[in-house]
């Protein structure tokens, strides 16, 4: 079955603890992506990445890092994690020759204290 | 003034309703237009999509897009309960490694 692993669903941590988000597709997707998603602020890109070793920022990258070492996997890197990134996080794959669809992991809900 | 507005809802309608669920956008350059449902605890999955300007239908859903007005609709026929979830309108440029920019999302109810 195609899809975009997130782990894990739910985290609570404390402020400066650092935590990383794992994100797997099985789908071959050159593009992955992360993405929070805030109450009235909808879907907000953190940052992109278009294939191995090649990642760039999206709206809100302040406080994030990411890497891709690996094509199917693309982690979201929080060093010092501070209560504005209590969120809901989503990960992301595309298939650039392929058309427009973005398929979207389940969610990561952080919770920062 | 953000690229694309959503009314954030909540919509509540009864069932067999029609729905119209609606963005506007500001970029011109936009040529590919999405609608994605969220149910509630999961990710967002493509519904429609829709190149350039006209209409789309499938099934109960229908998607409308004016590029004159930089304005796109969703239409949900005989809508049921299990259409409540959060609908999300998204827009890019050009297809491949573009940016998707995203409303808002709007709230959508069908009471049974």
């Amino acid at each position: 079955e195609a899809q975009v692993t997130q782990n894990p669903r739910y985290l609570i941590t404390v402020t400066g603890k650092k935590l990383t988000v794992t994100c797997s597709q099985n789908m071959n997707h050159e593009y992955m992506s992360w993405y929070r998603q805030d109450p009235g602020l909808g879907l907000r890109q953190i940052y992109y990445s278009m294939n191995v070793e090649v990642t760039d920022k999206g709206d809100v990258p302040e406080g994030y890092k990411v890497s891709r070492k690996e094509k199917r996997n693309f982690p979201l890197i929080l060093e010092s994690p501070s209560p504005n990134q209590t969120s809901l996080y989503f990960c992301a794959s595309r298939d650039t020759a392929g058309g427009e669809k973005l398929f979207f992991g389940s969610g990561t809900q952080l919770s920062v204290l | 003034q953000k690229e694309v507005e959503q009314d954030p809802g909540p919509l509540s309608v009864p069932e067999g309703a029609i729905v119209s669920l609606n963005c506007t956008y500001s970029n011109s350059a936009f040529q590919y237009f999405m609608w994605y449902r969220q149910y509630s605890r999961k990710g967002p999955e493509l519904l429609m999509y829709t190149y350039s300007s006209g209409n789309k239908e499938d099934g109960r859903f229908t998607a409308q897009v004016d590029k004159s007005s930089k304005y796109i609709s969703l239409f949900i026929r005989d809508s049921q309960p299990s259409d409540s979830a959060t609908y999300l309108c998204a827009m890019s440029v050009r297809g491949g490694y573009q940016k998707v920019t995203f409303g808002t999302g709007t709230k959508l109810q069908v009471i049974p």
